[in-house]
């Protein structure tokens, strides 16, 4: 089945720096990638997604890169602030018999120091 | 619109006992899926449920049992906890035409 890994678990960057968080997956039919960001103590919210036909995607600071020959899809945070610091879940999709799924990575732990 | 919402916001059980942890949504959407999210383990997914009636196993689904009662509404049941089902429990909803997935607050449950 698909297997998401997601580097670095914790990553600390200094107020206007950038953040980069990096995920691989395993099963070539996937076709569509979400980055999720949750805040404590509330769900996930989709920040970010990509489809496979699609190299990047920006939105404001924030951009993702898909690299569909190394299976390989990245998430990039321009001139970081505060309210940046959040836990970031990158996921990429299955389909199965009964419908689409969503397999996630274990998440990332940023921290934007002011 | 409330979006995706569920009940408890907190729960804890005795090792043996039961409960139901409820979710519901106010979208029109036709999936929804419920997913335990543990320490450095990402969101697994339990069960999910493509369209009212029809339900699925996803990673995790031992221990658990789903009902789909209507459009609105995906049930998941643990009819003898275990302190390994301590954790936090989403719920989500997506259209069927779209990949996003909208994620409730959760529901935190400890099993002693």
């Amino acid at each position: 089945g698909e297997n998401v890994e997601q580097h670095p678990s914790t990553l600390s960057v200094q107020e206007g720096d950038s953040a980069v968080i990096k995920c691989t997956y395993s099963d070539s039919a996937s076709n569509y990638f979400p980055w999720y960001k949750q805040e404590l103590g509330k769900g996930p919210q989709l920040i970010i997604d990509i489809r496979s036909n699609v190299g990047e995607k920006k939105d404001q600071r924030i951009a993702v890169t898909l690299n569909k020959t190394a299976k390989h899809f990245s998430l990039h945070i321009t001139e970081t602030q505060p309210e940046d610091s959040a836990v970031y879940f990158c996921a990429a999709s299955i389909r199965s018999e009964y419908g689409n799924k969503l397999v996630f990575g274990a998440g990332t732990i940023l921290r934007v120091k002011s | 619109n409330a979006g995706v919402t569920q009940t408890p916001k907190f729960q804890v059980l005795k090792t043996g006992q039961s409960m139901t942890l409820q979710c519901a949504q106010d979208m029109n959407h036709n999936s929804m899926y419920w997913y335990r999210q543990d320490p450095g383990m990402g969101l697994r997914l339990i069960y999910y449920s493509a369209s009212e009636g029809t339900t699925d196993k996803g990673e995790v689904p031992n221990g658990y049992n789903v009902s789909r009662l209507n459009k609105r509404e995906f049930s998941l049941r643990l009819e003898s906890a275990a302190p390994s089902q301590t954790s936090v429990y989403f719920c989500a909803s997506r259209l069927t035409l779209s990949y996003e997935q909208y994620f409730g607050p959760g529901t935190r449950l400890t099993v002693t």
